[in-house]
Order: C-alpha cells, then structure tokens, then sequence
C-alpha cells in the first residue's frame, strides 16, 4: 500500500548547525502534511504543516519545503539547539487535512555538543 | 492551550483481561483518534470518531473497540488483552481538518 516514509532514521548535527530532516510519500492524491516533534515520554508535538497549493512554509526557526514533481517533504531547523533532540515525524492527509493522516516512522534527531 | 488528557501513563494487565484507555479532551474538538506506536513500525490509527457515538475503523482495528458517549471522552477498549497489544498508545484530538493534538501516551504491558 501507500505509505509515508523518512530516508534516515537517526541524524547527528552539531549544535548550532542547520538540520534537514527529509521525507518521502508515496501517495499523489495527498495534499496536506505536518511535521511533528516527540521528545522522550511525550506525545508528538505539532510544529508545522503545509498544504500542496504551497512549495515552501516558514515558522519560527522551522521551514517545510514541499515538492510534489518528487514527492518530498523536508523541515528544515535553523541553528540547532539541545532542546530540538527528538524524533521527528511527517505526516500526510488526503482531503485537505479532513481524512486521517499516515505517519512516517520517524527520524531521531541528535545534538551534539 | 489544547489538552489532551490520558488517564493512565502506565499500566499493566494479564493475557485476557479487559482494559480500557480512557482519554479526555477540553477543547470541544469534533474528532478523536486512538494510534498505537511501536519501534519500527511508527504510529498506527487503530480507531477513530468524527463525532459523538460515531466510529471509523482504522488500520489496526483487530482486538480493540471504541466509545464515545460524550463530545470530550474517547475511549479505548481490548476485549482480551493479548502480548501483541504491549505498546504504547497515545489518542489525539482536533477541530475538522486541522493538527492533530497529542495526549502523552499510556504504555501498556500485557503479561
């Protein structure tokens, strides 16, 4: 079936670089996606989305880029802290976001000092 | 500030109890949802509701059922708990077609 997926599942930056967390999906009709932030004994934080009329989105240190030609999401974080070590997943929804969403199965993101 | 409450961070059970995950939301949210995570595999939806005493089966349905009486309260039930639902479960909530918010998860251990 279709699915959501992450190329890595562990990335090592040092602390204060640029972290890019890529995404692959699989499935063309999908046209909302988020990414989520979990840190240890959490529950997934929400931290951006974009919808497919966008190719790019910007948060506060946080950007998503889409490209649909490809199917790839990425976040992309600005000067790494301590506080972003967590395990990131995107996800993606059909239906502008009304459907459910399919998860990635996530990439540990480590700082090192 | 969105809360998503589970009752219970831990819990253990016997093969073949009846357990339920409660988990609450005070934001009026129309849909909930009850994801399992397991490593390797990712979050997967087992149930979900877009409204009082609707539900939807998702992926992973097989062992489990849903209620939902109140707008607030969506709760998880394993008929027979086996070993295979050993997992973390964590339920989310949100207004139609918007983030999903997170409670912090119960990890359950059936023995």
């Amino acid at each position: 079936g279709e699915s959501v997926g992450l190329h890595l599942p562990t990335l090592s930056v040092q602390e204060g670089d640029n972290s890019i967390i890529n995404c692959a999906y699989s499935n063309s009709a999908s046209d909302y996606f988020i990414w989520y932030k979990q840190e240890s004994g959490k529950g997934p934080q929400f931290i951006i989305d974009i919808r497919s009329n966008m190719d790019k989105r910007q948060g506060q240190r946080v950007t998503v880029l889409l490209n649909k030609t490809v199917k790839h999401l990425s976040l992309q974080i600005a000067a790494t802290q301590p506080g972003d070590s967590a395990v990131y997943f995107c996800a993606e929804s059909t239906g502008g976001g009304a459907d459910g969403l399919t998860f990635g199965k996530g990439t540990h993101l480590i700082i090192q000092p | 500030d969105v809360k998503v409450t589970q009752s219970s961070r831990y819990l253990v059970k016997r093969t073949g109890e009846k357990v339920f995950l409660e988990c609450v939301q005070d934001m009026d949210h129309e849909n909930m949802f009850w994801y399992r995570q397991d490593p390797g595999l990712g979050l997967r939806l087992i149930y979900f509701s877009y409204d009082v005493k609707m539900k939807e089966k998702g992926d992973i349905p097989e062992g489990y059922s849903v209620s939902r009486e109140k707008k607030e309260r969506f709760s998880l039930i394993l008929e027979s708990a086996s070993t295979s639902q050993t997992s973390m479960y964590l339920c989310a909530s949100r207004p139609i077609a918007s983030p999903l918010h997170f409670g912090n998860g119960t990890r359950l251990t059936v023995t």
